[in-house]
């Protein structure tokens, strides 16, 4: 069946690093794919999302490319902030069901930030 | 514009209690999805209720069971509780002729003792 794999955390980086978190995800069709944050106590909030092939996603710095051919999407920032700590989750809709609410996630991926 | 609201926030029940989540979908969202999150792991879709009927649904059992009400609002029922149901259970909505990306909401979580 369809599945999202992310790297394993927890990511520990120094402001201003740059980050990857990496996503590959395994669909039998067209899967739109997203990426979601999580804070602390909180659920959870798109942060950006990919309809198509080739499709770049971006907000607040973050951005990630819909690689078809190797079947990834991961999730890039130029310098991180402390406010970026959080949990990260690499989700695909699934094809069959004909909407966005049905969706596959990954483990999730922490990422701390030190000043 | 109030986002998704899911109530209660926390909720501490026994093994073989049952329980009910509520869950308000964000303004002019007609389509409410609701998903279990164990500590540490991602989401796992349970259903999917669409016009008052469920739509779709995951791998859970028939202790899982929901229900949509013509405000478009939704319930998520477990009966006979385990100590495995303790979660953070999530509940997201979405616009379906439009096919907006799914709101979610704070969550409620499930402490099952």
């Amino acid at each position: 069946g369809d599945s999202v794999t992310q790297m394993e955390g927890p990511v520990t980086l120094s402001e201003e690093a740059f980050l990857t978190i990496n996503c590959t995800y395994t669909a039998t069709g067209y899967p739109s794919l997203f990426w979601y944050v999580q804070y602390p106590g909180e659920g959870l909030q798109l942060l950006l999302k990919a309809t198509k092939a080739d499709d770049k996603g971006s907000n607040k710095g973050f951005e990630a490319t819909y690689r078809k051919e190797t079947t990834s999407f991961h999730l890039e920032k130029g310098s991180v902030q402390v406010s970026d700590s959080a949990v990260y989750f690499c989700a695909l809709s699934d094809p069959g069901s004909g909407n966005t609410g049905k969706l596959i996630f990954g483990q999730g991926t922490t990422l701390q930030v030190k000043p | 514009d109030a986002g998704v609201t899911q109530s209660p926030t926390h909720l501490i029940k026994t093994r073989g209690q049952q329980v009910t989540l509520r869950c308000s979908p964000k303004s002019g969202h007609d389509t409410v999805s609701w998903y279990q999150q164990a500590l540490g792991q991602g989401p796992q879709f349970i259903f999917q209720y669409y016009e008052e009927e469920e739509r779709q649904r995951g791998n859970f059992p028939d202790r899982f069971s929901g229900h949509q009400f013509p405000n478009y609002s939704s319930e998520l029922n477990v009966n006979a509780l385990l100590l495995g149901d303790s979660a953070l259970y999530l509940c997201a909505s979405i616009r379906t002729r439009v096919n907006t990306e799914a709101f979610f909401g704070q969550g409620t979580r499930l402490t099952v003792v």
